[in-house]
């Protein structure tokens, strides 16, 4: 089931440049999108979400752009700090408390 | 702030026993998830629980799963006889009503290991 995809596995970004993550989804029935950050041995945190009648989401440091037309979401994180160092993953759902299909994810590494 | 709280941290079991894992969503939350993350694979949806009942379940959520929301602030993964294939993170999510019903908040996950 590849309805989500990150074709990323990994990233490596310098310290206080752009980190920008890739989702790419195939299902258009789709209308939320979610971006979350996962630690080792934690669960998965909630970053950031977009709904599909948006293109854009900010919250801080954290922006989601989405191309619905590509079915493709980004996730830039600016500036890239070293405690964002840890794998994101693309969730997307049909809305309305419906279950949440993920990426794989991709580790984002933040080298001083 | 308020976070999902899931115990044990750590379940080793034997295959053929019955485990079951606990959690305590959110204290204002309706909607509770399970989801699983079998190592180096991507986390995938068991089912979803909503007004006491199932609301969605998944191809892997056999006859041998069940949830349960024995009172009012905990909810339960029943796994009836363990296989080694169920070897993997158990996670619990739950969202509320309104505008940040799609948000879905998780726990920290049960590594539970089959043997």
């Amino acid at each position: 089931d590849q309805q989500v995809k990150q074709n990323s596995p990994s990233l490596s970004v310098q310290e206080g440049r752009i980190s920008i993550l890739n989702c790419d989804y195939t299902n258009s029935m789709f209308d939320y999108f979610l971006w979350y950050k996962k630690y080792p041995a934690e669960g998965p945190t909630f970053l950031i979400s977009i709904s599909s009648i948006k293109d854009k989401n900010e919250d801080g440091r954290f922006t989601v752009f989405l191309n619905k037309s590509a079915k493709h979401l980004s996730l830039h994180i600016v500036p890239s700090q070293p405690g964002d160092s840890a794998v994101y993953f693309c969730a997307a759902s049909k809305g309305g408390a419906q279950k949440l299909v993920f990426g794989q994810g991709t580790r984002l590494t933040i080298n001083p | 702030e308020p976070e999902v709280t899931q115990t044990p941290s750590h379940q080793v079991t034997q295959m053929g026993q019955e485990v079951i894992l606990r959690c305590v969503p959110i204290s204002n939350h309706l909607y509770f998830y399970w989801y699983r993350q079998i190592l180096g694979q991507k986390v995938e949806f068991l089912v979803s629980f909503y007004n006491n009942e199932i609301s969605e379940k998944s191809e892997i959520f056999d006859d041998q799963f069940s949830v349960e929301r024995p009172d009012g602030s905990n909810f339960t993964l029943k796994i009836r006889s363990t296989k080694l294939e169920d070897s993997a993170m158990y996670f619990c999510a739950s969202s509320t009503l309104g505008r940040e019903i799609n948000e879905q908040f998780f726990g920290p996950g049960t590594r539970l290991t089959v043997l």
